[in-house]
């Protein structure tokens, strides 16, 4: 049984670094999310993809943010010049086209930049 | 815009006890609604779901919840807590129209033995 994988787990990085993060959804999945967790939050919605097509982004996603899913399958989202305010917990999530948009979350990347 | 509101950022019972977790949502069109666990530096696991149909959810480790559209809630409960089910616990909406999830701030169970 595999799940939604994240790597890496976690990111060090200083200030003003590019950062790239990768998510491989479960195989059978259309649809992979990112959303981004600060400290006592809940996760926040930063764009999601349906096959190769980014069909939503939240105004949360700076232009210091990009993401792809190249060929629809595994999905990378990078943070160019990083801040401070940019520490969080990056989490990837997957789902069927069909169904009730159940998704199924990864085990996220922890960046933290100093 | 769709808001979900988590009463108590911490709520604490004794082993055995009944856990309630409280959740509401702003939707006037009732949404699909979810409970998600976190265990530390792990991701979200989903605990039970509500979509269509009957109105009481059960979920896995005994978990239930109950959507209620006159009150616009769908709380989380449990009738005897066990050491294991401390962690945070998010509800969640989801827009019929959308795709993207909206998670309340989170819920931290701690159980007492």
């Amino acid at each position: 049984d595999t799940g939604v994988s994240q790597d890496p787990r976690h990111k060090i990085t200083k200030r003003g670094q590019n950062v790239t993060f990768r998510c491989d959804p479960i195989s059978e999945h259309n649809r992979l999310y990112w959303y981004r967790q600060t400290l006592g939050q809940g996760p926040e919605f930063l764009t999601y993809f349906q096959n190769e097509a980014q069909l939503e982004k939240s105004r949360l996603l700076s232009d210091r943010f990009s993401a792809e899913r190249p060929k629809g399958s595994f999905s990378t989202l990078e943070i160019q010049r990083t801040e401070q305010g940019d520490s969080a917990m990056y989490l990837c999530a997957s789902s069927l086209t069909t169904g009730f948009n159940e998704q199924f979350f990864g085990p996220g990347t922890r960046l933290t930049v100093l | 815009a769709q808001s979900v509101t988590q009463l108590g950022s911490h709520v604490s019972v004794s082993e055995g006890a009944l856990v309630l977790l409280r959740c509401n949502y702003s939707s006037s069109v009732p949404p699909y609604l979810f409970w998600y666990v976190q265990y530390p530096n792990q991701g979200l696991q989903l605990l039970l779901k509500y979509t269509t149909g009957a109105t009481l959810v059960k979920g896995i480790n005994g978990f239930e919840a109950e959507f209620k559209k006159s009150e616009t809630s769908f709380h989380l409960t449990k009738p005897s807590a066990h050491m294991s089910d401390a962690a945070e616990y998010f509800c969640a909406v989801s827009e019929r129209s959308s795709y993207k999830l909206i998670f309340g701030s989170g819920t931290r169970l701690l159980v007492r033995p």
